[in-house]
């Protein structure tokens, strides 16, 4: 079965460090996603993508988070000046359709555990 | 805004035992609510998906129900294995794509 994978599955950095976080999305999937889930807490979205832009995104998703799809299959998640609170495990994750679309699923990748010094 | 909640947050069973997982939001106008596993340290992944217009859903020893009007959803695991042991979630779109629900821990003791 296709699967999201998502590189490093570990990410050590030092506070105010830039990092990006590395996911290749199923291959013939349009929309793509970053939620996020701080330890002991609640899976929450970040961001969606399609046709090259930010759909949605959440209010965490401040102006230190960005997203790009450089090339036909990858899609990043960049953070630029890390604070100890972007500690967290970050998914990845897209689907054919829209969420809101009839029927559709959400595929999510394993993860990058951020943490930051 | 939309809230999910799970009950309860943790569960602990003998082998073999069937069990329900609860799953309540606030806002009924949803488009679909879907289950997921979560392995410690792991992704997520899909187990049923439930549109809003369908009652339930199944998939092997899982069965999924929705009752929309009163903001819930059931999952039922029968026969209990060692190997169901993880946190599961329920998750809700409308709006928002996908607004998740904190879990509930499931230990199936052997």
């Amino acid at each position: 079965e296709p699967e999201v994978t998502q590189t490093p599955s570990h990410q050590v950095t030092q506070m105010g460090q830039e990092v990006i976080l590395r996911c290749v999305p199923i291959s013939n999937h349009l929309y793509f996603y970053w939620y996020r889930q701080i330890l002991g807490q609640k899976v929450e979205f970040l961001v969606s993508f399609y046709n090259n832009e930010i759909s949605e995104k959440s209010e965490i998703f401040d102006d230190q988070f960005s997203v790009e799809r450089p090339d036909g299959s990858n899609f990043t998640l960049k953070i630029r000046s890390t604070k100890l609170e972007d500690s967290a495990m970050y998914f990845c994750a897209s689907s054919l359709q829209g969420a809101t679309a009839t029927n559709e699923k959400l595929f999510f990748g394993s993860g990058t555990q951020l943490s930051v010094l | 805004k939309q809230e999910v909640t799970q009950i309860p947050a943790a569960l602990s069973v003998p082998e073999g035992e069937n069990l329900v997982l609860n799953c309540s939001f606030t806002d009924s106008a949803i488009y679909n609510l879907q289950w997921f596993r979560q392995d410690p340290g792991k992704g997520l992944t899909s187990l049923l998906l439930i549109q809003s217009s369908q009652r339930e859903q199944t998939s092997g020893r899982l069965n999924a129900s929705l009752d929309k009007s009163s903001g819930r959803s059931t999952l039922y695991i029968a026969a209990s294995q060692p190997g169901d042991s993880a946190t599961y979630l329920c998750a809700v779109i409308r709006n928002t794509p996908l607004v998740f629900g904190k879990g509930t821990r499931l230990s199936v003791i052997a």
